[in-house]
Formats: C-alpha cells, sequence, structure tokens
C-alpha cells in the first residue's frame, strides 16, 4: 500500500532533550516535506526537499533540522526542543514532475514539550 | 509570496443545508489549486483537484479567475462532512518556492 509512515505517532519528552521523528514513503516520491499543525494558524511549512542531498527551509524552520541522505526518508530533528514547538506534525511527499502536485501526507505526531 | 486564503476560520451548517468554503488566492497567471479534507484525528487528504473538475463526496469547486476564487461548494451538507478543509497551492510549487496555504476552515455541520 502506496503510504507516508511517520514515528513516533505521539511524543512527551522535555526541553532541550533531542528527538527525532522518523519519516518515510515508498511511492518513489522526489518532494518531501515537513509541516506543524497549530489551532488558528493552520499548516506551516517547516522544510522540505526536492530530492536527495537537496533541503530547503520552509517558513519556520527555526529549531529543527532535516536530512535526506535516501529518497525514502525524511527525519525531522529538534536538537534542542523547547515548550513552543509544541504541536500537531506532518510528514508529506509528492511526485516531482506529476500531473497533479497533490501532496500525500502522514498520519500526524503529536509532540509535546514539557 | 503568493498566498492562498480561506477568510473563515469557522462555518456551521445544519445538515440538509448549502455551504460553500471560501478561498482566494494571489497568484498570477493560471493557477492550480486544491482541496484538502482532514477528518477528526486522521491525516490531510485529497478532496479536490482544480484540473480535473469532477465531484467528491458531492462536493464540487470552480476555479474563477476574474474573482481569484476556488470556492468549495456542496448543495446539502452531511453530518459527516464536519472535519477541516485547506485550500492549497500545488507541491512542489515550482518556480516560486514561497506559496501559502490557506489557515483552513472547520465546517460542523449540525443535526
Amino acid at each position: 500500500e502506496a503510504q507516508v509512515t511517520q514515528n513516533p505517532r505521539y511524543l512527551i519528552t522535555v526541553t532541550g532533550k533531542k528527538l527525532t521523528v522518523t519519516c518515510s514513503q515508498n511511492m518513489n516520491h522526489e518532494y518531501m516535506s515537513w509541516y506543524r499543525q497549530d489551532p488558528g494558524l493552520g499548516l506551516r511549512q517547516i522544510y522540505y526537499s526536492m530530492n536527495v542531498e537537496v533541503t530547503d527551509k520552509g517558513d519556520v524552520p527555526e529549531g529543527y533540522k532535516v536530512s535526506r541522505k535516501e529518497k525514502r526518508n525524511f527525519p525531522l530533528i529538534l536538537e534542542s526542543p523547547s515548550p513552543n514547538q509544541t504541536s500537531l506534525y506532518f510528514c508529506a511527499s509528492s511526485l516531482l514532475g506529476g500531473p497533479t502536485g497533490e501532496l500525500f501526507f502522514g498520519e500526524g505526531s503529536r509532540l509535546t514539550v514539557l | 509570496a503568493q498566498r492562498v486564503t480561506q477568510p473563515e476560520k469557522l462555518l456551521s451548517v445544519f445538515k440538509g443545508a448549502p455551504v460553500e468554503l471560501k478561498c482566494n488566492y494571489s497568484y498570477s497567471g493560471s493557477p492550480e489549486l486544491f482541496w484538502y479534507v482532514q477528518y477528526s484525528r486522521q491525516r490531510l487528504q485529497l478532496l479536490l483537484r482544480h484540473i480535473s473538475r469532477e465531484s467528491i463526496k458531492g462536493f464540487t469547486a470552480d476555479l474563477n479567475k476574474g474573482e481569484t476564487s476556488f470556492h468549495l461548494k456542496k448543495p446539502f451538507a452531511q453530518e459527516e462532512d464536519s472535519a477541516m478543509y485547506y485550500c492549497a497551492p500545488p507541491t512542489p510549487p515550482g518556480n516560486n518556492r514561497k506559496l501559502i496555504w490557506g489557515l483552513g476552515t472547520s465546517l460542523a455541520v449540525n443535526p
């Protein structure tokens, strides 16, 4: 089944403790992206990647890092999480050059930073 | 930035009533737009894409270049339509990487 898989789905952590949220897709998509969703603020892009080893900042990159060493994986790294990073995070992927530009989303990862 | 805006954060209607979720864009040229839906505790999923002109779950959306709009409509709302709806630009964004999603409209269909 074609899908985008995120882990963990739920995480409670403390300020300053490094964490990684993994994202994997099995559709051979070149484009991958991370978003955070907050009440009243909609979906905001954190980072995106057009292909392996090609990443770029989105609208709210501060406090986050990403890497794209393999086409299928695009982990989101919080080196020193802070409470304002408490949010619902979505990973998404898309086919570059595809006819529709449709994004395929993961199920989301709810992160709480105490 | 080229922006998509959704002026309503919350829209509440009764079952069986018509519903229209507004979306406006600030693109130049020919825009490509999508509607995504997020049901409670589920992932976002594509509802409609403007190029297909199809109807999904009774929803339709027409691109109006004169009004720069892509409003989502359904003649008779159902309770299962209650969800968060996002109007969105295409991804990847092409030449201009700075494309802003709408903030979303929460639709509540009351019995």
